[in-house]
């Protein structure tokens, strides 16, 4: 069966420090790969999106970048966090299946808080 | 546009109520919709799907009908419980851009009491 890992679970950052979460998927190939980000009682912003090893598409303009060095594998980075960065962040695969018919599977998440 | 709009929060209810979250969509071409469901301090956990007019989705006494005629995907339980309180995330599922996409409501969160 496919899951998903996400850590670390939780994370204590200052404000300027680099940042690396790190997102793996076990049971599958060539999953689509995506990272959002949940601000405090807020929904869901997607923020990065991968169909392929060192194919990232970023959704909005922001501080993050996000690398698919291999298949299974997407890292999400900063070299210099902001206090605007804190959130959860949700990493999720989903199949490629042009009728979208499946929906996402998504990891346990990381909150992050810049301090 | 894609987009998915629900009903804001918070909703509380007593225990055993009937419960109702509207979810609305508006989407080029044929959309699979679906409900998710966010306990606190966890990441999303797919409740339901239905992924064409008419269909039902359900689970652990929970569904939604998928009706294209209103585009809405309305979620329903008979009766509550405390351990159902959590957000609920309402989101439609396209192929765009040559990947899945999935857009997501804004949530409504679910208060039951005792």
């Amino acid at each position: 069966s496919q899951t998903i890992h996400q850590w670390p679970a939780t994370l204590v950052q200052p404000v300027g420090s680099p940042l690396s979460l790190e997102c793996t998927v076990e049971g599958t190939s060539n999953p689509n790969l995506y990272w959002y980000r949940q601000a405090a009682g807020r929904g869901l912003q997607l923020l990065f999106y991968s169909v392929g090893i060192g194919q990232i598409s970023s959704e909005v303009p922001q501080n993050l970048s996000a690398s698919r060095p291999q298949d299974r594998q997407f890292i999400l980075s900063s070299k210099k966090l902001l206090l605007s960065d804190s959130g959860f962040y949700l990493c999720a695969w989903s199949v490629r299946d042009r009728y979208a018919n499946y929906g996402y599977t998504f990891g346990s998440g990381t909150r992050l808080t810049v301090v | 546009g894609n987009s998915v709009t629900q009903m804001e929060g918070p909703v509380t209810l007593s225990e055993e109520a009937f419960l109702t979250i509207n979810c609305t969509y508006t989407a080029t071409g044929y959309p699979s919709l679906f409900w998710y469901v966010q306990y606190p301090g966890e990441g999303l956990q797919l409740l339901l799907k239905a992924t064409k007019a008419d269909d039902k989705g359900s689970n652990k006494g929970f569904e939604a009908t998928y009706r294209k005629e209103t585009t809405s995907f309305h979620l329903e339980k008979g009766s509550v419980q405390v351990s159902d309180s959590a957000v609920y995330f309402c989101a439609l599922s396209l192929f765009s851009g040559g990947y899945n996409k999935l857009i997501f409501g804004a949530g409504t969160r679910l208060a039951v009491h005792p």
